[in-house]
């Protein structure tokens, strides 16, 4: 069965950087495209950005644009979310999330969620 | 512009009929979907396209879209229906996903 494992919850401080993980199981790594959101405390999910497993191209969210790098190692299946400069704002559940089709914008399957915390 | 909007909350009596709306530019050329979060649970995908829903997911939820707008009802709403629900579309380039402010379901 497909699962996606995330690392663990994060705790950072403001300026500094943090890199998440994504390990996928149980299908094709390199088939389907994978997808970043977060979610802040009490707020709605946000869309960040969405990678190619296969090619490793990816494409951001322009909120987030300079300061978010996705990148993947096939041959582990996993993917990674870095992202840099943060302040409290960035306090929120980050997931990933696996497209339904190669590429559809359609996710069908979610990571558990790893809480990034951003504290001084 | 690219952005979708829903109502912030609703409420359902335990057996009756219930829609949730998402308007947005972005609707007149791609489909919506449709989750459902749980407190402190990942989102589920509940329904998406023009008439697609996930395996285990009760026909009782249902989806359509019109113009710009796309809805979500579920009949026969049952307790285990309160949750919040988020509806997503790629943004008008098609290159970047979307998601709505999310509806709180109340199942009274």
């Amino acid at each position: 069965q497909v699962q996606l494992v995330q690392s663990g919850a994060e705790v950072g401080t403001p300026g500094a950087s943090v890199k998440l993980s994504c390990k996928a199981s149980g299908y094709s790594f390199t088939t389907y495209y994978m997808h970043w959101l977060r979610q802040a405390p009490g707020q709605g999910l946000e869309w960040m950005g969405i990678i190619n497993p296969s090619g490793g191209s990816t494409k951001y969210a322009q909120k987030f644009q300079g300061r978010v790098t996705m990148t993947r190692n096939t041959s582990t299946s996993t993917v990674y979310m870095e992202l840099n400069s943060l302040t409290s704002d960035d306090t929120a559940v980050y997931y990933c999330a696996r497209d339904i089709l190669v590429v559809s914008g359609t996710l069908s399957y979610w990571g558990q969620g790893t809480l990034v915390t951003v504290s001084s | 512009s690219s952005e979708l909007t829903q109502d912030p909350a609703v409420s359902v009596a335990l057996g009756q009929t219930v829609r949730i709306t998402c308007q947005g530019n972005s609707l007149r050329n791609y489909f919506a979907n449709w989750y459902q979060q749980k407190p402190g649970q990942a989102p589920v995908l509940v329904f998406y396209g023009k008439n697609n829903r996930p395996s285990g997911i009760p026909d009782r939820i249902s989806g359509s879209t019109s113009g710009n707008t796309a809805s979500l009802t579920i009949t026969e709403a049952q307790a285990e229906d309160e949750a919040d629900y988020y509806c997503s579309s790629r943004d008008i380039s098609g290159n970047h996903g979307l998601f709505g402010g999310g509806t709180k379901l109340t199942v009274l």
